[in-house]
C-alpha cells in the first residue's frame, strides 16, 4: 500500500525557515513525479512545487526562490525547505505523487501545518 | 494563466438527491489534464476522476465526469451520506503549473 507521511511542521516567526519531510512507503519516490500542496486555513488547495523523477524542480511564483524541493533517494522522503516564509505561507501542506501521464495526484500525505506568526 | 471557477459555491442537498457540480476554465483545457477532488474536514483530498471522465481506483460508479474545452461537470447521481464534501478541480497548465478551482461544498439540506 502506497503511504505518505509528512512531518516537520509547526510555528516559526515571519522571516524563519522549516523544512517539511514526506516519508514515502509502498513506492519509490525517486522513480515518481512529486509535488507539494498547500491549503491555507479555510481556504482551497494552492499547488507549490514539483519534482520530476529525473530531478528536475519547478515551483509557483508565490515560492519561487524562497522554497527548495528535494529528495533523498537512501531514505525514500521528499523534502520541501521553506525559507523568508511568511504569514501568506500559513497552511497544511500536502505531498502528493503525480500521474505524469494525466497530470493528476493520486496519492496524499496526511498534511503538516505551518503557522507562520510573531 | 488558466483560472478555473466552479460553481455553485455551495450545494445543499438530501441523500438520495442528484449533484451536479460545473468547472469552467478560463480559456480551452486539454480534457485530459482535467481532475476532479472529493476533500472532507480534517483530510487530505481524495482524488475521484482524471481525465476529465475517468474514475479512480476505488471510486463508485455515482460519480462520473464529463466536459470538454472550458466547461466540464462532475455528477454524483445518488447521494449518499459520506459524499457531502468539498470537490474541487484541477487542471494543468504548462509549465509545469496545476490549478484548482476554489471549490463546491455539497452540504446537507
Amino acid at each position: 500500500e502506497v503511504q505518505l507521511v509528512e512531518s516537520g511542521g509547526g510555528l516559526i516567526q515571519p522571516g524563519g525557515s522549516l523544512r517539511l519531510s514526506c516519508a514515502a512507503s509502498g513506492f519509490t519516490v525517486s522513480s515518481n513525479y512529486m509535488s507539494w500542496v498547500r491549503q491555507a486555513p479555510g481556504k482551497g488547495l494552492e499547488w507549490v512545487s514539483v519534482l520530476y523523477s529525473g530531478g528536475s524542480t519547478y515551483y509557483a511564483d508565490s515560492v519561487k526562490g524562497r522554497f527548495t524541493i528535494s529528495r533523498d533517494n537512501s531514505m525514500n522522503t521528499l523534502y520541501l525547505q521553506m525559507n523568508s516564509l511568511r504569514a501568506e505561507d500559513t497552511a497544511v501542506y500536502y505531498c502528493a505523487s503525480l500521474q505524469w501521464l494525466a497530470r493528476y495526484f493520486d496519492c496524499w500525505g496526511q498534511g503538516t501545518l505551518v503557522t507562520v506568526s510573531s | 494563466e488558466i483560472v478555473l471557477t466552479q460553481s455553485p459555491g455551495t450545494l445543499s442537498l438530501s441523500p438520495g438527491e442528484r449533484a451536479t457540480l460545473a468547472c469552467r476554465a478560463s480559456q480551452s483545457v486539454s480534457s485530459s489534464y482535467l481532475a476532479w477532488y472529493q476533500q472532507k474536514p480534517g483530510q487530505a483530498p481524495r482524488l475521484l476522476i482524471y481525465g476529465a471522465s475517468s474514475r479512480a481506483t476505488g471510486i463508485p460508479d455515482r460519480f462520473s465526469g464529463s466536459g470538454s474545452g472550458t466547461d466540464f461537470t462532475l455528477t454524483i447521481s445518488r447521494l449518499e451520506p459520506e459524499d457531502f464534501a468539498v470537490y474541487y478541480c484541477q487542471q494543468y497548465g504548462g509549465s509545469p503549473k496545476f490549478t484548482f478551482g476554489p471549490g463546491t461544498k455539497v452540504d446537507i439540506k
